[in-house]
C-alpha cells in the first residue's frame, strides 16, 4: 500500500540549533510533497509544497528537500526559536483525491 | 477573508445520540474535505466533497457516518447513534478547485479550527 511516514515522533533541539525533520513515501511516487504545521488545539497551516522535479526550496528559515531516490523529504528550520514548537506534518498527493497526511513530528524547541 | 469555519468547537453526546458537525470552507472554495484525528495521531482522511457531489468517500466508516455539501449553507459531517470510539478532532479542509477537475492538484489545504467530539 502507499505509504507516508515520518519517523520520529518527537523531536527536542536547543534554541538556535537546525531542526531537520524527515518524511519518507513507499510504493508511491508523487509529484509533489506538502509540509504543514499544526498547533495543539488548531488546524494544519501550509507552508511549503516542494515538486518531484526541485530538489530544494526555501521560505525564510526553512528549507525543504526532495530526493525521489531516496524516497524521501526533508523539512530544516534553521535558528529555530520557541515559537517553532509545533507538529509538523508532511503530505501527499492522492493516488485518488484527497491528500494524505503523514502521523507528524513534535517538535520542541528549549531556550 | 474568513478563514475555514468550523462549528461547534466542542460537541458532547451521550452514546447513541447524533453529532452534526459544520463547516463553512473559504469564501471562493468549492471543495470541502473531511479528516479525524486522535490524540497523538496523524489525520485520518474521510471525504471529499464537492458542491452537491460526494467525490471520495472511501475513508469514512460504511456504517452511521454521513457527509453533504448542499448548494447553500455549509457541509455537514453526520454521526448517527455516537459511541465511545467517535470520540476524536473532526477537521475539515477547503480548496479553490480548478473548474471541471477534481482533486487538489497541487492545492494547499486550508483547515478549520477543527470540532472536539466527545461521546459519553
Amino acid at each position: 500500500s502507499q505509504k507516508i511516514e515520518q519517523n520520529s515522533e518527537a523531536l527536542n533541539i536547543q534554541e538556535g540549533k537546525t531542526a531537520t525533520l524527515t518524511c519518507n513515501y513507499t510504493n508511491y511516487s508523487p509529484a509533489y510533497l506538502q509540509w504543514y504545521r499544526q498547533d495543539p488545539g488548531r488546524g494544519p497551516v501550509f507552508l511549503l509544497l516542494i515538486r518531484e522535479n526541485e530538489k530544494e526550496k526555501r521560505k525564510e528559515r526553512l528549507k525543504v528537500t526532495f530526493d525521489t531516490t531516496l524516497k524521501q523529504s526533508l523539512f530544516h528550520i534553521t535558528a529555530s526559536q520557541p515559537a517553532d514548537s509545533a507538529t509538523y506534518l508532511c503530505a501527499r498527493p492522492p493516488g485518488n483525491n484527497d491528500m494524505r497526511f503523514g502521523a507528524g513530528t513534535r517538535l520542541t524547541v528549549k531556550p | 477573508n474568513a478563514g475555514v469555519m468550523q462549528n461547534p468547537r466542542h460537541l458532547v453526546r451521550r452514546r447513541g445520540q447524533e453529532a452534526r458537525l459544520r463547516c463553512s470552507p473559504m469564501k471562493g472554495h468549492s471543495h470541502v474535505y473531511w479528516y479525524r484525528q486522535l490524540p497523538e495521531e496523524g489525520l485520518k482522511f474521510m471525504v471529499y466533497l464537492q458542491k452537491e457531489n460526494i467525490i471520495d468517500e472511501s475513508g469514512m466508516p460504511k456504517e452511521r457516518f454521513s457527509a453533504e455539501f448542499p448548494k447553500e449553507g455549509p457541509s455537514i459531517l453526520r454521526i448517527q447513534q455516537v459511541v465511545r470510539g467517535d470520540s476524536a478532532a473532526y477537521f475539515c479542509a477547503s480548496s479553490p478547485g480548478r473548474s471541471g477537475r477534481v482533486g487538489p492538484a497541487n492545492e494547499k489545504l486550508f483547515f478549520g479550527s477543527g470540532t472536539q467530539l466527545s461521546v459519553l
